[in-house]
């Protein structure tokens, strides 16, 4: 059974407005982190921000914010204020444990964002 | 100072031949990973290293054989290759951390290693 589920492949956003990138996990953890990832067409993987399970406030890190809500099981990312440079393709990511011992990330399926001047 | 680096950033190769790639991190991380990004953009975990112990093998042919000599390097070793194993290979390290303090722990990944099999 799919662990991440991203269920947009594709995003349009106008420049300088906000935009929401969907995320849904499965997990029966108690303890379990979450994280967003961007890869620009470049290809390198740039860690963006992190919610952690027993985190009472939603994450936030400049012009990202994670809507995290637990009871849901999903932790959207939103972009405030987009900008060209936003267009990418999106992760999102949870760690859990492993076996009682080690961890593993996994990884959702991605959200292209493609912004419009 | 690079955090986490793999060697080569780029593989063409033919079928049937054998291949390596290095990864290093000098964070001082305990696991280490190695991913698969196929040509979906797909990220699906192939192997994991905690302390050169092995601790994740997902479902991979044996022609892929993973090596770590120390907690630092985790270097992966393609025998045979296949048309099909044409992908980005990310290798990615974190510092593992649960419970209700935990730190980030995020994965820091390497550029990526695009390994293309004619």
């Amino acid at each position: 059974a799919q662990k991440i589920t991203q269920t947009q492949p594709g995003m349009f956003v106008q420049e300088k407005e906000a935009v929401t990138l969907d995320c849904t996990y499965d997990t029966s953890d108690q303890s379990y982190g979450l994280f967003w990832y961007k890869q620009p067409s470049s290809g390198e993987m740039i860690f963006l921000i992190y919610q952690g399970s027993y985190d009472e406030q939603n994450a936030t890190e400049g012009r990202y914010s994670l809507n995290f809500q637990k009871a849901r099981k999903s932790a959207n990312l939103v972009i405030s204020a987009s900008q060209l440079g936003d267009s990418a393709m999106y992760f999102c990511a949870m760690r859990e444990r492993w076996d009682n011992y080690g961890q593993n990330f996994v990884f959702g399926p991605g959200t292209r964002l493609s912004v419009l001047p | 100072d690079t955090a986490v680096s793999q060697t080569p950033k780029y593989l063409v190769t033919q079928m049937g031949n054998d291949k390596s790639i290095k990864c290093e991190q000098n964070l001082g991380h305990d696991t280490m990973y190695w991913y698969k990004q196929d040509s979906k953009k797909f990220l699906k975990i192939m192997f994991s290293y905690n302390n050169k112990e092995l601790i994740i093998n997902e479902t991979v042919p044996n022609r892929f054989s993973p090596k770590s000599p120390d907690k630092a390097h985790l270097n992966l070793h393609i025998n045979s290759l296949e048309l099909g194993d044409s992908a980005v290979y990310f290798c990615a390290s974190s510092q593992e951390t649960s419970g209700k303090y935990a730190n980030t722990g995020e994965l820091f990944f390497g550029e990526g290693s695009r390994l293309t099999v004619l």
